[in-house]
């Protein structure tokens, strides 16, 4: 069965400092995608990053980049230059393949990181 | 453009009552779908929409659970009769089929208190 794995529940940073968060997965699939989503305090699930199995390159949008080892079948979120609104909860997601090896839309998510980072 | 959203942003309610909740989707997506998240079970899927037709209903607890979608930028969640173990956030969350079209966008969420 697929699955996604975040082992830190928690983690603080000093702001300015890159910070590294986990994820692992779990699938027997040639052809998948993950996804980055931050959630802070107020509740709503905000979009961060994706990353194709396919792609070559490790993705990356502004402070944001996923080091993707697809060997170790990990998929880290890096946030540079940390800021005090980056405080949240950060959860890694997996788009599902059906029982039949057809492509989903179901996102599977991790347990989730939260990140306090202090002044 | 506006995002996915999703009203009303809190309710309580009283057990027994029903509940409805609603989305509107990012104009030309194509997928809508309704996710719950608690503590418990962390963020799950409850069911989606393709066109407007229901595709997956598996994660859908039980008959006091139902989805519609009358239109294209028209979607509710209800549930009828409300108990106290439904207190949850509720996400709805869109994309569109086009190329490239993988992420899906989160509406704000509706905090759902059944006393």
């Amino acid at each position: 069965a697929q699955k996604i794995t975040q082992t830190q529940p928690g983690m603080f940073v000093q702001e300015k400092e890159a910070v590294t968060l986990d994820c692992t997965y779990d699938t027997s699939d040639q052809s998948y995608g993950l996804f980055w989503y931050k959630q802070p305090s107020s509740g709503e699930m905000i979009f961060l990053i994706y990353q194709g199995s396919y792609d070559e390159q490790n993705a990356t949008e502004g402070r944001y980049s996923l080091n993707f080892q697809k060997a170790r079948k990990s998929a880290n979120l890096v946030i540079s230059a940390s800021q005090l609104g980056d405080s949240a909860m950060y959860f890694c997601a997996m788009r599902e393949r059906d029982r039949r090896g057809g492509a989903t839309n179901k996102l599977i998510f991790g347990t989730g990181t939260l990140l306090a980072v202090q002044p | 453009d506006a995002g996915v959203i999703q009203s009303p942003r809190h309710e309580v309610t009283e057990m027994g009552q029903e509940v409805t909740l609603r989305c509107k989707p990012i104009s030309g997506h194509d997928y809508l779908f309704w996710y719950r998240q608690t503590m418990m079970r962390g963020l799950e899927l409850l069911i989606y929409f393709n066109n407007n037709v229901p595709i997956d209903d598996s994660g859908m607890p039980e008959d006091r659970f139902s989805a519609k979608m009358p239109n294209a930028s028209f979607s509710t969640l209800k549930i009828q009769p409300s108990e106290p173990r439904d207190s949850a956030v509720y996400f709805c969350a869109s994309r569109t089929d086009s190329p490239g079209g993988e992420t899906q966008y989160f509406g704000p969420g509706t905090r759902l208190l059944v006393l």
